[in-house]
């Protein structure tokens, strides 16, 4: 089983539509969660940290639910500019694998006008 | 905010030779530096973590001695592919981090793209 596993997608939606992404994890003793977005034969970029309380920023909703090892991502009102790869990422401090980064294998997002 | 210099963006090479991918931190230091490789419409998978100073640590099933790393200073680290096949053409980005003030965060490079022909 992977450590970090994401529904692959294509999501194909229009513009301003709500579309939601899923990422489950199975190492219990990851400690940080974060969304990263990719574009295309770019390098990832933090989109955002995720908390077990839940954490809002614009359009974007981050969950955290431990006890399921399940991450989610909300985005709202849909824009073209999100059209990317979304990478679901975990931390698991501490050993010998201090601050390594463990990648799901991504969710592609298309917005259509 | 930080950066990660990464060189080159794209590189293109004859079977057998060697290819050196460079990432400076330019505005901190980094403590740890972190080697990726992506294929196409795969995920990032780490290759070896690098702490300054110290000797590459590999993942499972990744050669240390086709993959060099150095990480002599606190702000370059260089990945090296040698004797490089067309098997080795990816993406490679390197991650740079600092335990100097706590956990600091992840700064990635822009990435290499290597082509071996």
């Amino acid at each position: 089983r992977k450590e970090v596993e994401q529904d692959p997608g294509p999501f194909n939606v229009p513009e301003g539509a709500t579309v939601a992404f899923n990422c489950t994890y199975s190492n219990s003793a990851s400690q940080s969660f974060f969304w990263y977005r990719q574009d295309c034969r770019k390098e990832p970029k933090l989109l955002m940290s995720v908390y077990s309380s839940g954490n809002e920023d614009g359009r974007f909703t981050a969950q955290l639910n431990r006890a399921s090892q399940y991450i989610s991502l909300l985005i709202r009102d849909s824009k073209l500019s999100d059209s990317a790869t979304y990478l679901c990422v975990v931390i698991k401090l501490g050993g010998t694998s201090y601050g390594k980064l463990t990648f799901g294998q991504g969710t592609i997002l298309t917005v259509h006008p | 905010g930080a950066v990660v210099s990464q060189h080159p963006s794209r590189v293109i090479c004859k079977s057998g030779t060697s290819v050196k991918i460079e990432c400076r931190s330019l505005d901190f230091q980094a403590t740890t530096m972190f080697w990726y490789r992506q294929f196409p419409k795969k995920s990032l998978m780490l290759m070896a973590t690098s702490n300054e100073g110290s000797k590459a640590t590999y993942e499972q099933g990744v050669e240390k001695d086709k993959f060099l790393i150095n990480h002599a200073s606190l702000t370059l680290s260089t990945l090296t592919v040698t004797s490089a096949h067309p098997e080795d053409s990816s993406f490679y980005i390197c991650s740079a981090t600092t335990l100097l003030t706590g956990l600091y965060g992840y700064t990635f490079g822009s990435g290499t793209r290597l082509t071996v022909v």
